[in-house]
């Protein structure tokens, strides 16, 4: 079957840096995107990787690994606005895309 | 320019009745895609169209579950003899194609509640 597999919750303090990890088995693989989810609120877009390696974009930044099925989202100097759920999701070779459950982040002052 | 709407943004109904959710995707997106989302999970698939034909329905849960994008543009989630386990948020979202990179934009999603 299907799996993404990322962390339920974490707790990181304003100003500080935390990293989000995703392990993921899909039937094919078309790329892996990170979404985000404030509370009450529909997913947007943050992220793409489809080649190894770290792609960066301001504050955040994402990290592939094809061969280890890994993904991770790194988050700087955090802000208490960043505090949401970070999705993680894999396009498969059928191109639908398969979510993870969310990783809740809380940012403590 | 206006993102992906739907409507209603809340919809409460009785168990056993007949409800619609309509879905307005970003003008000159191809492909269309319903999830349904429950309370501290990530979307899950339902359908995705391609065009005006249903690319993959293989998500729907059952034949109570049917959409349809008959020009290729907006797109209906008819859910028929609802029942109670239907409650959660469906979210429609569209992207300019369905293949590699391009990403897709979500809309606020309809709360559908079934009493």
């Amino acid at each position: 079957g299907q799996n993404i597999d990322q962390p339920t919750e974490m707790t990181a303090t304003e100003g500080a840096i935390v990293q989000i990890n995703c392990t993921y088995q899909t039937s094919g693989f078309n790329g892996l995107f990170w979404y985000q989810q404030h509370a009450g609120e529909a997913p947007t877009f943050l992220s793409y990787n489809v080649l190894d390696g770290l792609e960066e974009k301001g504050r955040f930044s994402s990290f592939l690994s094809r061969s280890k099925g890994y993904s991770y989202l790194l988050l700087k100097e955090l802000q208490m606005k960043d505090s949401a759920s970070y999705l993680c999701a894999v396009k498969d070779s059928n191109y639908q895309l398969i979510w993870g459950a969310g990783t809740k982040l809380i940012i403590k002052p | 320019g206006a993102g992906v709407s739907q409507t209603p943004s809340n919809k409460v109904t009785e168990k056993g009745k007949y409800v619609e959710l309509r879905c307005d995707p970003i003008s000159g997106h191809t492909a269309l895609y319903w999830y349904r989302q429950s309370l501290g999970q990530g979307p899950e698939f339902l359908i995705y169209f391609q065009g005006t034909g249903a690319a993959d329905d293989s998500g729907l849960p059952n034949d109570r579950f049917f959409a349809v994008r008959p020009e290729g543009s907006v797109s209906t989630l008819k859910i028929q003899r609802t029942e109670r386990g239907d409650s959660a948020v469906y979210l429609c979202a569209s992207s300019l194609y369905a293949s590699d990179s391009y990403e897709q934009y979500f809309g606020p999603g309809t709360r559908l509640t079934v009493t």
